[in-house]
Parts: structure tokens; C-alpha cells; sequence
């Protein structure tokens, strides 16, 4: 199966500002994901990552708020724009491949302050 | 909507004793089944994975799994749990309507004591 690798692991921003976060995976991937994870607790879908088209947003997230890129079938970028302390999660990255294999990034822990 | 429930918060087993996590699921149509495990400050490691064939699905680190479509069930097993089973352990299910997204439990906190 694909392995993804995921950066940062973790980051303290400040509030207001945004963080970018990236994931490239070893192969090509029919589709990929972005989680976002509170500690102990399961997995909310943000988005799916379209590569070169919008990404497809779940209800309760927006573009503005977490643009996505997929500009190739290996590379996405989740970018969680002017953070707020409430944003503090971690966020994973995960890829689909063509055995129905879903690949997930190791997580990126980000806290608000 | 296709969803699972793992209508435990927590399973605590002794070590060497048989572990079960269970999970249930509510789709229309054919489930893809899926269990993951995370440990502390990682992301998630796939475990085992149902989508055709024999009702019992083994997969790493031991684990194994019965698909049992008369219960919509897909209960997680290992024969002899070790203390490093300890962690959170999530099923789920491809969302076959929603653009092949998985769909997950809310997770089972795993605890394997001494």
C-alpha cells in the first residue's frame, strides 16, 4: 500500500495566523483526504482533495477557512487559514488507492495560542 | 448514509486473555469494513480490511475479524491480547455514496493490563 509522509508533525502557532500542511504520498493515488482529529476522539472528514480541480468540502467546513491543493495525484496541501484556538486538532492526510486501500499520514498535532 | 457504531467507550482485558472490539454497521448495499488502531501522538495503522470473500478477515499484528451480514456486525479479534495492544482502535466503512470517504466510529479506547 502507499506510504504518505506528513509535515509538520506538529507546530504552536499564533492566533490569526495560518499554517500549511503537506502530504506526499510514494505512489499515485486515485483519491486523497484531509481528517481532522480532537485528541481521544474519532475522525471528522473535512474535505476530499480533487487533484486539479476545487476540493470537495464537508458540511460545516469552507474553502476560506481550509483551502486544499492537489495539483498532482501524489501531493495535497491542507492550509488552516486565520487560526483561532478552537482550531487546535491535529489533521491527517489520507490516500486511496486501486485496492481500496486507505493510507494515512502520521498526523500533524497544531496548537492555537 | 453509510455508518458504524462501536458502542463501547473502553475494553479493558488482561493480558493473554482474548480481546474483542466490537463494531456494527448500517449501509445500503454491499459494506467495505475496515479496523484501524492509533497509538499515542501517531496516525493510523491499517489493521484488516473486509470488502468480499470469506466472512473471517485476518490481518496484522495478530487480528482478525467476522463479517456477519445477518447481524451487521464486524467484531474485532485477537486470540491473546499483549500489553502493547493498548490503543485506540477504530471501524469503518467506505461511504459508497459519498465519494468512497470512509466513515468512522467514534473509536474504543484498548486497554491490555499487566
Amino acid at each position: 500500500s502507499a506510504v504518505i509522509s506528513q509535515k509538520p508533525s506538529r507546530d504552536i502557532c499564533q492566533r490569526g495566523t495560518s499554517l500549511t500542511i503537506q502530504c506526499q504520498v510514494d505512489s499515485q493515488v486515485t483519491m486523497m483526504f484531509w481528517y481532522r482529529q480532537q485528541p481521544g476522539q474519532s475522525l471528522t472528514l473535512i474535505a476530499t482533495a480533487n487533484q486539479g480541480s476545487e476540493a470537495t468540502y464537508e458540511s460545516g467546513f469552507v474553502i476560506d477557512k481550509f483551502p486544499i491543493s492537489r495539483p498532482n495525484l501524489t501531493f495535497s496541501t491542507l492550509t488552516v487559514s486565520n487560526m483561532s484556538p478552537e482550531d487546535s486538532s491535529i489533521y491527517l492526510c489520507s490516500a486511496l488507492d486501486t485496492n481500496y486501500g486507505y493510507t494515512f499520514g502520521s498526523g500533524t498535532r497544531l496548537t492555537v495560542v | 448514509a453509510q455508518s458504524v457504531a462501536q458502542p463501547e467507550d473502553q475494553v479493558n482485558v488482561a493480558e493473554g486473555n482474548p480481546l474483542t472490539v466490537k463494531c456494527t454497521y448500517s449501509v445500503s448495499g454491499n459494506p467495505y469494513l475496515f479496523w484501524y488502531v492509533q497509538y499515542p501522538n501517531r496516525g493510523l495503522q491499517f489493521l484488516l480490511k473486509y470488502i468480499t470473500g470469506d466472512n473471517l478477515v485476518k490481518g496484522s499484528y495478530g487480528f482478525e475479524a467476522e463479517f456477519n451480514k445477518s447481524q451487521t456486525s464486524f467484531h474485532l479479534k485477537k486470540p491473546s491480547a499483549l500489553v502493547s495492544d493498548s490503543a485506540l482502535y477504530f471501524c469503518a466503512v467506505r461511504d459508497i455514496g459519498g465519494n468512497n470517504r470512509l466513515a468512522f466510529g467514534k473509536g474504543n479506547q484498548v486497554v491490555v493490563i499487566p
